[in-house]
């Protein structure tokens, strides 16, 4: 079956720009979370969405959100980009909240800020 | 908050030669996850404890979660070059509806 599928693979955004990445899970999973991964902080937690409810939140921002469609598909978005805000971002689907059955991670969108 | 370390930070090894990664929680655990991640690549689930003392084997790897359930190891046996990659320990804490916590990671590297 196909896995998760994250787009873009690769962005290159100005400071102060926003950007908006998508995430679509496996078919069948209804949990999405997302993680920022950068080499200084390791996988940070962002947020988790089951059948289109934030669920968890992670202490990020608030210029860090997201959202998950009826079709289990999520975005995140994050406005007024900063320089700290490169890294890699990663999405993960599961059939059960939390990822208590594993997560499936996607091949992440590296994020670039200049 | 919930932490969760790992040691050694980095290892390089011989091929052939036995590794171990430890994981430690700041707080107890209900279960425990472990993911490697290849160089340039998102992790990968490998295997979820959940009971108290459990040790759990595939091929040369072995997980093991404390008694206390607040750490584990995963130890490899004769490494090979395809056991390169990062390895992340992943928990949550016990009590419910709380996030999985990744541990900071142990990147080995295999030497022929």
């Amino acid at each position: 079956k196909a896995g998760v599928t994250q787009t873009p693979r690769y962005l290159i955004k100005t400071r102060g720009q926003q950007v908006t990445l998508s995430c679509s899970p496996i078919s069948g999973h209804r949990s999405v979370s997302w993680y920022q991964q950068t080499p200084g902080q390791g996988l940070q937690f962002l947020f988790e969405y089951f059948s289109e409810t934030q669920r968890n939140k992670g202490n990020f921002p608030g210029r860090f959100s997201g959202r998950q469609f009826s079709n289990s598909r999520s975005e995140m978005n994050v406005s007024t980009l900063e320089l700290g805000d490169s890294a890699l971002y990663l999405c993960a689907s599961s059939t059960l909240l939390q990822g208590v059955d594993g997560y499936t991670f996607g091949s992440g969108t590296r994020l670039t800020v200049v | 908050g919930q932490q969760v370390m790992q040691i050694p930070q980095y290892q390089h090894v011989q091929e052939g030669e036995d590794f171990t990664t430890y994981c430690n929680s700041s707080t107890t655990l209900s279960n425990i996850q472990w993911y490697k991640q290849r160089p340039g690549g998102h992790p990968v689930f490998l295997i979820q404890l959940v009971k108290s003392g459990e040790v759990k084997k595939q091929k040369r790897l072995t997980f093991q979660f404390g008694e206390a359930k607040k750490n584990s190891s995963l130890h490899i046996t004769a490494t090979q070059t395809t056991d390169v990659g990062t390895y992340f320990c992943a928990g949550r804490e016990a009590g419910g509806g709380n996030k999985l916590t990744f541990g900071t990671g142990t990147q080995l590297k295999v030497e022929l």
